[in-house]
């Protein structure tokens, strides 16, 4: 089966605590990419971060990073001293090279709410 | 902005009635990728259009279908509109499918589509 799974379903915390957002995904194929989105209140879906399955090592950017361990099968997008502008929802797919389309698999979502 | 537009930005429609929705792709992109995103819900592939030709298809039924016009811009229509067809539809486009491989995907705005 591919699957994502973020069992996060809301996230609140105060402006510059750091918070974690979990993803577990599942999929047979050894080949495949894994990717971060973030969708804000318009609706528009905007790319985070996009990294392939032979690549483990970490990524940061800026105030945001990423945890990539497939020995769990997890994917974990951290934000770093959070601002009210992160305020979203945060989508974790998984997009399986084996199938032509390459189709993103998405979880359910983490909604984040940041107070100030 | 991803320069991926869609058009209405909002729908209303009754039971058994019939929709098309349209997506205008990011210049120099030749694949259009549908997206289902019901509320509190992630994005489901409905199915994806490269060079004017189907290539992939979630699971949805055959009321659900699509065009790719020599332009790249694409359509979904929806026949015989269900209630639980009311959902955000969102189509990305990217560079490449099939044997090129695909590019990065570039999320429209969505069409909210309301059925009631």
């Amino acid at each position: 089966a591919q699957k994502v799974t973020q069992a996060q379903t809301e996230i609140s915390v105060v402006e510059k605590e750091d918070v974690t957002l979990d993803c577990v995904y599942e999929t047979r194929d050894t080949t495949y990419y894994l990717f971060w989105y973030k969708q804000p209140p318009s609706g528009e879906l905007v790319f985070l971060i996009r990294r392939n399955s032979f690549d483990e090592q970490n990524e940061i950017s800026g105030r945001y990073s990423w945890n990539f361990q497939k020995s769990t099968s997890s994917f974990n997008f951290t934000i770093t001293a959070s601002q009210v502008v992160d305020s979203a929802v945060y989508f974790c797919a998984l997009s399986p090279r084996m199938d032509s389309s390459y189709k993103l698999i998405f979880g359910s979502g983490t909604r984040l709410l940041v107070r100030p | 902005e991803t320069g991926v537009t869609q058009s209405p930005t909002h729908l209303i429609k009754t039971r058994g009635q019939q929709v098309t929705l349209r997506c205008s792709s990011q210049s120099g992109h030749n694949t259009v990728s549908w997206y289902q995103q019901a509320l509190g819900q992630g994005p489901q592939f409905i199915f994806q259009y490269y060079r004017e030709e189907e290539n992939g298809r979630g699971n949805f039924p055959p009321r659900f279908s699509g065009l790719q016009f020599p332009n790249y811009s694409s359509e979904l229509n929806v026949n015989a509109l269900e209630l639980d067809d009311s959902a955000l539809y969102l189509c990305a486009s990217s560079l490449g499918g099939g044997r090129e491989g695909l590019g990065e995907q570039f999320f429209g705005p969505g069409t909210r589509l309301t059925v009631l």
